[in-house]
């Protein structure tokens, strides 16, 4: 079975210092990883995804985030937060079986950012 | 273009009560999903499908069922509501046909169903 752990379910930065969101994966076999964003009474967004490839991936809002297999991690930043960063971040990992992709998710790390 | 359409947005059932959500999306994907999120529990699969007329269970199946029987349309069904069910209910979907792959897909998500059962 494949699992992701998010370290620390609240973190909160000043705005325009650095965010830093972890992510370890637990996998038998090399995994899909992916970011998602919750705004308050919204869906989830996706931010970002690693399939094959290079390894750092940069998505939507300026962030980016690196898969590291030594590691077993794929921790989410950005350089410089903003007040609209504010919201619940999802990692998450494909669990393939049969022909379904099915996406397992974190319990998320809800972001706050001051000023 | 809506995406991934949920009805309703709100509801308040009695224990014991049935009720209906719905699911539609109008990207043609092969792929949907009924997720609950819980505090602290992230987002847990409740069933999913592959393709219209299939269905298959989650992570947490018990206490719902599901149909498909369109391919936009992703039903999910609480024939007795208990409080337990009282969560946020998310549809997603993902994979529209002639794609290399669902794995690397992303999916789309609803903007949510807040049911509370008393």
């Amino acid at each position: 079975a494949q699992s992701v752990t998010q370290l620390g379910s609240h973190v909160s930065v000043s705005e325009g210092a650095l965010v830093l969101l972890r992510c370890n994966y637990s996998s038998s076999v090399p995994p899909y990883l992916f970011w998602y964003v919750q705004y308050p009474n919204q869906g989830l967004q996706l931010l970002l995804k690693y399939t094959t490839g290079a390894t750092l991936v940069k998505g939507i809002n300026g962030f980016e985030a690196e898969f590291k297999k030594s590691e077993t991690s794929f921790h989410l930043t950005k350089p410089s937060a903003h007040m609209s960063d504010a919201a619940e971040y999802f990692c998450a990992v494909t669990l393939l079986t049969g022909t379904a992709s099915k996406l397992t998710f974190g319990t998320g790390t809800r972001l706050q950012v001051t000023l | 273009n809506a995406g991934v359409t949920q009805t309703p947005k709100f509801r308040v059932l009695k224990t014991g009560q049935s009720m209906t959500l719905l699911c539609a999306q109008d990207m043609n994907h092969e792929y949907m999903y009924w997720y609950r999120q819980d505090p602290g529990m992230g987002l847990r699969l409740i069933h999913y499908s592959v393709g219209e007329g299939t269905t298959a269970k989650g992570e947490v199946p018990d206490g719902y069922n599901v149909s498909r029987l369109k391919k936009q349309n992703f039903l999910l069904g609480l024939e007795s509501a208990a409080p337990s069910q009282t969560s946020v209910y998310f549809c997603a979907s993902s994979y529209p046909k002639g794609h290399t792959s669902p794995t690397n897909y992303g999916y789309t998500f609803g903007s949510g169903t807040r049911l509370t059962v008393v």
